[in-house]
Formats: C-alpha cells, sequence, structure tokens
C-alpha cells in the first residue's frame, strides 16, 4: 500500500510555463484534494473532487485547473505559471467527506518553483 | 465560516517532558472535525489525532492526546514524553458543514525537542 504519491517531487518552471502534477491514492478513496502550503503557512486548498469526473474550487482556485478522470488519479495544472505559483504543493484523499472516516492522508508534496 | 488560530508560533521543549500546543477555533455548526497534523522538516503531513465534535471523551492516540473543551472551543494537543522525533511544525485543523465540509488549517505552532 503506498497511500498517496505524488510526481515530480521537485520542479522548476520559467514564467509562463505549463505543467502536471499528478497525484495517485491506492486506498480506494472517493475524495481528493490539492492544497498549497507557503513559507510559514498552513495548507490553503486549491481545488478537490468528491469522486469521479467530479471536481470544485476551493479557496484559492485561480491559475490552477484540474482533472479526475480516474478514481484513483487527480491531476493538478498550471496553464501559465506566475512567481506567485511557487509553492509547496499537497496532495490528500479521504474515505468520506464527513465523520471520522473523513481524515485526509496527504502524499509527499511537491515543491514547485517558478522563475 | 470557520477558523482555527494557533497562537504559539514557536516553542522549546525538554526531552521527555509533556508539551500542550494551543488551537482555538471559531464555527457556527454544530457537527464538526478537529484534526492535528505533523508536518517534520522532511515536509510531509502525517495525521495524528481526530475528535468529534459530539464526542465524549477527549481521543488518545498513544503519547497524543486532545484536550477538548467545547464551550471554550479549544482542542489543544498534549504530547507526553517529548522525544527528539517529535522536532516538527504541528497543524491543527478543522471541518465542518459551514466551509462544505472542507479543511481549515491554522498557521502552526513549531516545536523544537531539547536533548
Amino acid at each position: 500500500n503506498a497511500g498517496v504519491t505524488q510526481t515530480p517531487k521537485f520542479r522548476v518552471l520559467k514564467t509562463g510555463q505549463s505543467m502536471t502534477l499528478l497525484c495517485a491514492q491506492d486506498m480506494n478513496h472517493e475524495y481528493m484534494y490539492w492544497y498549497r502550503q507557503d513559507p510559514g503557512m498552513g495548507l490553503r486548498l486549491i481545488h478537490y473532487s468528491v469522486g469521479e469526473g467530479t471536481t470544485a474550487k476551493g479557496e484559492v482556485p485561480d491559475g490552477y485547473n484540474v482533472s479526475r478522470l480516474k478514481k484513483q488519479n487527480f491531476l493538478l495544472g498550471l496553464e501559465s505559471a506566475a512567481p506567485s505559483q511557487t509553492s509547496v504543493y499537497f496532495c490528500a484523499s479521504s474515505l468520506t467527506r464527513t465523520g471520522r472516516t473523513d481524515t485526509q492522508y496527504f502524499g509527499p508534496g511537491t515543491r514547485l518553483t517558478v522563475l | 465560516a470557520q477558523k482555527i488560530t494557533q497562537t504559539q508560533p514557536g516553542m522549546f521543549v525538554q526531552e521527555k517532558e509533556a508539551v500542550t500546543l494551543d488551537c482555538t477555533y471559531d464555527t457556527s455548526d454544530q457537527s464538526y472535525g478537529l484534526f492535528w497534523y505533523k508536518q517534520p522538516s522532511s515536509g510531509e503531513m502525517i495525521f495524528l489525532i481526530y475528535q468529534g465534535s459530539y464526542d465524549e471523551q477527549n481521543a488518545t492516540e498513544g503519547r497524543y492526546s486532545l484536550n477538548f473543551q467545547k464551550a471554550r472551543k479549544s482542542a489543544n494537543l498534549v504530547i507526553s514524553a517529548s522525544q527528539l522525533g517529535d522536532s516538527a511544525m504541528y497543524f491543527c485543523a478543522m471541518r465542518g458543514r459551514a466551509a462544505g465540509n472542507k479543511l481549515t488549517f491554522g498557521g502552526g505552532t513549531r516545536v523544537l525537542v531539547k536533548p
């Protein structure tokens, strides 16, 4: 059981370039999330998904798009990267969204730098 | 809206002693969940403990316990018998219907365990 995995672990982009971050989970979780963490701060929700084929905006969605074509995968895309998107990105998944089983389990993170 | 406040940006604790990390929250929900996560220097987010708003007993997980005072809206984490490996950032988070059942994080507390 790998849990939640993220690729890549590190990436450096130039302003205006695009990229996709991949998150995969093998726990058969229904819900998946993308967060960003800026220095000295807690995590902020970018987008989330409540099931295959569905996505919704979180707290800071601008500049990002997501897709959930398969239940186990959740992709985060940056179409035109900006220096303000330099951050550490975390993916998480949970079995449910309420009750004790809504605990979110996190991937190891992707450190993105936009020059 | 819901809000999590962690007022201690950083603290030192002597090895083998107990430490309490403060967390207060604000929500209009009656049903909600409270979580603590640990983030070591390696960066991953590790789930520690969960407390449901209707749980009558304080949650415990090994050396971690949650001092839940519902009327005061506080959910402090107690780490007993601190170990050097407990040095990390600790985040309090909550999930409630007022925020669409999304997880909201506090700003974190950095703990350094001294030998």
